[in-house]
């Protein structure tokens, strides 16, 4: 079992629609959890980050973490096709020569105008 | 603020020649990691380093190198270049080792025919 799975996609949705995208992971010492958007040709930008378990908001963005279950959510609301690109999810926990991070593979998503 | 420079952005060798690539951090970010993105295995670590020393290293042969100057720029050396070393190779950088966010550069789009 990898580390941090991911929702594979690719995902398609029409504009304006709402988009789930959902990591599941099995290190339980993860503390802090990052969504990363990817456009083509592009590296990593940060979309969100939060600390243990809860809700964030930011805009269009929600990202959700429920530690207990292990198990994190980004929720697009009204998504646009500027939205289009792959979405990667990271967590990260401290080690013992600084901070852990995985990544999960990435679930690609294309809104449709 | 400048975000995370790297250079070259493309680069094409061959089989058994060795490359350097480049990174300049975010201005006061002291901790830079070299990641590889390819298609098959997503984003995986290579290593991190602070102040001029690597604290971090993932699961890579022993071609892969880096170094770190006193300006916190970096540098990352692959010898006996492999057909299965044509990646992206992103920098990150953080304010410090126990930083919960990352940010990325562009990545250096590397072809080995």
């Amino acid at each position: 079992q990898k580390e941090v799975e991911q929702d594979p996609g690719p995902l398609s949705v029409p504009e304006g629609a709402i988009v789930s995208l959902n990591c599941t992971y099995s290190n339980s010492a993860f503390q802090y959890f990052m969504w990363y958007r990817q456009y083509s040709r592009k590296g990593p930008e940060l979309l969100m980050y939060t600390y243990s378990s809860g809700n964030k908001e930011d805009g269009r963005f929600t990202a959700q973490v429920d530690k207990s279950s292990k198990y994190i959510s980004l929720f697009i609301r009204d998504s646009q096709p500027s939205d289009s690109a792959t979405y990667l999810c990271a967590m990260s926990a401290r080690g013992n020569y600084g901070q852990n991070f995985v990544f999960g593979p990435g679930t690609r998503l294309s809104v449709l105008p | 603020k400048a975000g995370v420079t790297q250079t070259p952005r493309y680069l094409i060798k061959t089989r058994g020649q060795q490359v350097t690539l480049s990174c300049s951090p975010i201005s006061g970010h002291r901790s830079v990691s070299w990641y590889q993105q390819t298609p098959g295995q997503g984003l995986q670590f290579l290593f991190e380093y602070f102040s001029e020393t690597q604290r971090n290293k993932g699961n890579f042969p022993g071609r892969f190198s880096g170094r770190q100057f006193s300006n916190s720029r970096s540098e990352m050396n692959v010898s006996t270049l492999e057909l299965g070393d044509s990646a992206l190779y992103l920098c990150a950088s953080s304010l410090g080792i126990h930083q919960e966010t990352q940010y990325f550069g562009p990545g250096t789009r590397l072809l080995v025919l």
